[in-house]
C-alpha cells in the first residue's frame, strides 16, 4: 500500500517555508524523498531510518516519527531551484520493496 | 559509469502490438525497479528483483506484462498485446542493496509509450 502525501500543491514566495507530510497505515523501517523535475527523473535528497532521525539537505531537512508513521520535509527559505514535484518513498521492513506516494507539487515564485 | 540507461526513450505502437523496453542498472547494484508513471501520479511500483530473481510483481499488473534480469544485470520488461492504458513513463531504478541497507534509488530517464 503506497503512502499518502500531503498537500497536493504548493505555491510559495521565494524565501517562504513550507511543509510536505507523508503517511503511511503500516510500520515502516525507512522513508525516502526525491524530487522530480519536468521531464526529468527523480532524483534523491535524502533518507530517513526510523529512530526518529532528522536530516538536511542544504535547507531542506526532514523528520521521521516512527510511532505515527509519518514524515515530514520542511523546504526553509525556498529557492527558485525547489521548484518541482517532491515524492516520498517508504520501506516498511529491511530489504523490502520501495513504493512511492502520489506526489507534491511545489512551485516557487519570485 | 555513466548512470541507470533505459532505452529506447520514447516508442510509439499500436495498439496490440507488442512492446520491449531495456534497462541497463549501475554495474554493482544488485536490486532493480520497474516503476510506471502517468502525468501527474507518483511512481507506481511494478516490479523488482535482487540480481536475477524476480522479488515481486504487483498484483494490480496484467499478465500481459513479464520482466527478466536474466543474467543479474540489464533487465527487460515487455508489455504484450499493448492497450492505451498502457500509455505511460516506464522509469527504471537501481539500488545497491546490501543486508537491508537502506540506499538511494538512482533512476533512469525513462521510456515514454504511447498506444494509438
Amino acid at each position: 500500500q503506497q503512502p499518502v502525501q500531503s498537500p497536493q500543491a504548493v505555491i510559495l514566495r521565494e524565501g517562504e517555508d513550507a511543509v510536505i507530510n507523508c503517511s503511511s497505515s503500516k510500520a515502516l523501517y525507512s522513508v525516502h524523498w526525491y524530487r522530480q523535475k519536468h521531464g526529468e527523473a527523480p532524483v534523491f535528497l535524502m533518507i530517513l531510518l526510523k529512530g526518529g532521525e532528522q536530516k538536511g539537505h542544504d535547507k531542506i531537512s526532514a523528520s521521521f516519527n516512527e510511532k505515527k508513521q509519518q514524515s515530514s520535509l520542511y523546504l526553509t527559505a525556498s529557492q527558485l531551484s525547489y521548484s518541482g514535484t517532491y515524492f516520498c518513498g517508504t520501506v516498511k521492513a529491511a530489504g523490502n520493496k520501495l513504493t512511492f506516494g502520489g506526489g507534491t507539487r511545489v512551485l516557487v515564485k519570485p | 559509469d555513466t548512470g541507470v540507461s533505459q532505452d529506447p526513450r520514447h516508442k510509439i505502437t499500436k495498439r496490440g502490438q507488442n512492446v520491449t523496453f531495456r534497462c541497463d542498472p549501475i554495474s554493482e547494484h544488485n536490486r532493480l525497479y520497474w516503476y510506471r508513471q502517468t502525468l501527474g501520479q507518483g511512481p507506481e511500483f511494478l516490479t523488482y528483483f535482487q540480481n536475477e530473481a524476480q522479488l515481486e510483481k504487483s498484483r494490480l499488473l496484467s499478465d500481459r506484462f513479464s520482466a527478466e534480469r536474466p543474467k543479474g544485470s540489464f533487465s527487460t520488461l515487455e508489455i504484450q498485446r499493448t492497450e492505451q492504458g498502457d500509455s505511460a513513463m516506464y522509469l527504471c531504478a537501481s539500488i545497491d542493496e546490501y543486508r537491508g541497507r537502506n540506499t538511494e534509488a538512482f533512476f533512469g530517464q525513462g521510456t515514454r509509450l504511447t498506444v494509438v
